[in-house]
């Protein structure tokens, strides 16, 4: 496709089970971003995906989060036994090599009941 | 610590003006800077930058200052139209491989552009 895109784009689910948010990064872009947007806050990193390196884990907020990227595409966010303070919008962003602008998807907002 | 902040949640102004929105950094490692616009149910989208190496960018009706001694950037909109509300974030990196090309946000401003 022509741009980033996420799914679902909404996602309401009980506090304790498991969710799974997907990216679908422009064709070609070797570096992915997960970004999460609180009610109220700026982006918050999360973690970072560039080509077949190991990934940069540094901002994802718990173990109960993880994320995986296969095949250098289509990449998955997990968050494990959901609590409420998990609530924002996750956003995904994808850039090719050597550029700095990050072209981002719509997000898909998560709220934990 | 937010290394990155706008100190401004929100900026109300006329058709026809200019809109100034401020940024403020903490790291003098960052050495590139950008201003994302996000309108709702929408993902940011990228809308001007500038590096380090210089003190102004411009692009049409947007133009970006860079203070570094005062780690300070501001976004100067002129003028401003109402298509132009929205969220505006600021977002700062180091250009480094190392670094990755993580982006550091601010906060945002919300703009509202009254007709």
């Amino acid at each position: 496709g022509a741009g980033v895109s996420q799914s679902p784009s909404n996602k309401v689910t009980e506090k304790g089970k498991d969710v799974e948010l997907r990216c679908d990064p422009i064709s070609g872009h070797t570096a992915l971003y997960w970004y999460r947007q609180s009610l109220g806050q700026g982006l918050e990193f999360l973690i970072y995906f560039q080509g077949n390196s190991a990934p940069d884990k540094s901002g994802l907020p718990s173990d109960r989060f993880s994320a995986e990227r296969t095949g250098g595409s289509v990449s998955t966010l997990t968050i494990q036994r959901t609590q409420q303070e998990d609530s924002a919008v996750y956003l995904c962003a994808s850039r090719p090599t050597g550029n700095y602008g990050y072209t981002f998807g719509s997000g898909t907002r998560l709220t934990v009941v | 610590d937010q290394q990155v902040k706008q100190n401004s949640p929100s900026l109300s102004v006329q058709e026809g003006r200019i809109s100034i929105l401020n940024c403020d950094y903490t790291n003098s490692m960052f050495d590139y800077f950008l201003w994302y616009k996000k309108y709702p149910a929408e993902g940011p989208t990228f809308l001007i930058s500038i590096s380090s190496i210089k003190d102004k960018n411009e692009d049409g009706r947007f133009t970006v200052f860079l203070n570094k001694s005062a780690k300070h950037l501001s976004l100067h909109i002129v003028p401003s139209q109402p298509g132009d509300s929205a969220v505006y974030f600021c977002a700062a990196s180091q250009r480094i491989k190392a670094a990755g090309n993580k982006l550091t946000f601010g906060g945002g401003t919300r703009v509202l552009v009254k007709p």
